[in-house]
């Protein structure tokens, strides 16, 4: 098992440009995230999913789009770039159930720029 | 609201003192769940513990131990005899139990970049 995969690992944008993130994973799971980490504010959420084809906003969820049309995938888009979306993404899933808690399995991060 | 905060944003301890991170935690939930986690400079996030909120007994891994008390909503971790590999950002995280559609979002603390010198 390969767990939760992100590409690209590094990107370097230019103001205005647009870009997909792509979360993929191989647990069958429900739950899809994604999070940005930037200095000294921990992962904050951006989107999430419950399941496929549903998407909510999370906590900081202005500038970006995501789509989960299949299960294994969750896609992050960038319309238009800003330099303020500089930051490290991260993306997570998690097994689905109501019973206790599932882990969350992160992916190992996107390192994004924007000038 | 959720809201989890580590007042300790840079600590530097010598090898083989022992350290404490701190996590306070606010949340209106009864049933919730704490976790930490540890990001080593390469950057990926290191799984390390879950608790439960109906489970207040402290937790001892190796050199590594967790306090959780819920009456002063802390969840604190202590490394014995630190190690240079210790060194990492460490985050508390905090997730609601949550039902049906409810993400179980990990609300974050800020982080305590850990320090050990050899």
């Amino acid at each position: 098992n390969a767990g939760v995969t992100q590409t690209p690992k590094f990107r370097v944008l230019k103001t205005g440009q647009s870009m997909t993130l792509l979360c993929a994973q191989d647990m069958n799971h429900e739950y899809m995230y994604w999070y940005r980490q930037d200095p000294g504010m921990g992962l904050r959420l951006i989107h999430y999913s419950v399941g496929e084809g549903t998407t909510a906003k999370g906590e900081v969820p202005d500038g970006y789009n995501v789509s989960r049309l299949k299960k294994q995938n969750f896609l992050l888009g960038l319309e238009s770039a800003a330099p303020s979306q500089t930051s490290v993404y991260f993306c997570a899933s998690r097994a689905g159930g109501t019973g206790s808690y599932n882990e969350q399995f992160f992916g190992p991060g996107t390192r994004l720029t924007v000038l | 609201a959720q809201k989890v905060t580590q007042a300790q944003t840079e600590i530097s301890v010598v090898e083989k003192e022992d350290v404490t991170l701190d996590c306070v935690y606010e949340t209106r939930d009864t049933t919730y769940y704490l976790f930490w986690y540890k990001q080593p400079p390469s950057g990926e996030l290191v799984f390390l513990i879950r608790r439960n909120s109906f489970d207040e007994q402290n937790e001892i891994s190796g050199r590594y131990s967790w306090n959780f008390q819920k009456s002063t909503s802390s969840f604190n971790f202590t490394i014995t005899a630190s190690q240079v590999v210790d060194s990492a950002v460490y985050f508390c995280a905090l997730s609601e139990r949550g039902f049906g559609g409810s993400a179980r979002q990990l609300t974050f603390g800020s982080g305590t970049q850990l320090t050990v010198l050899p």
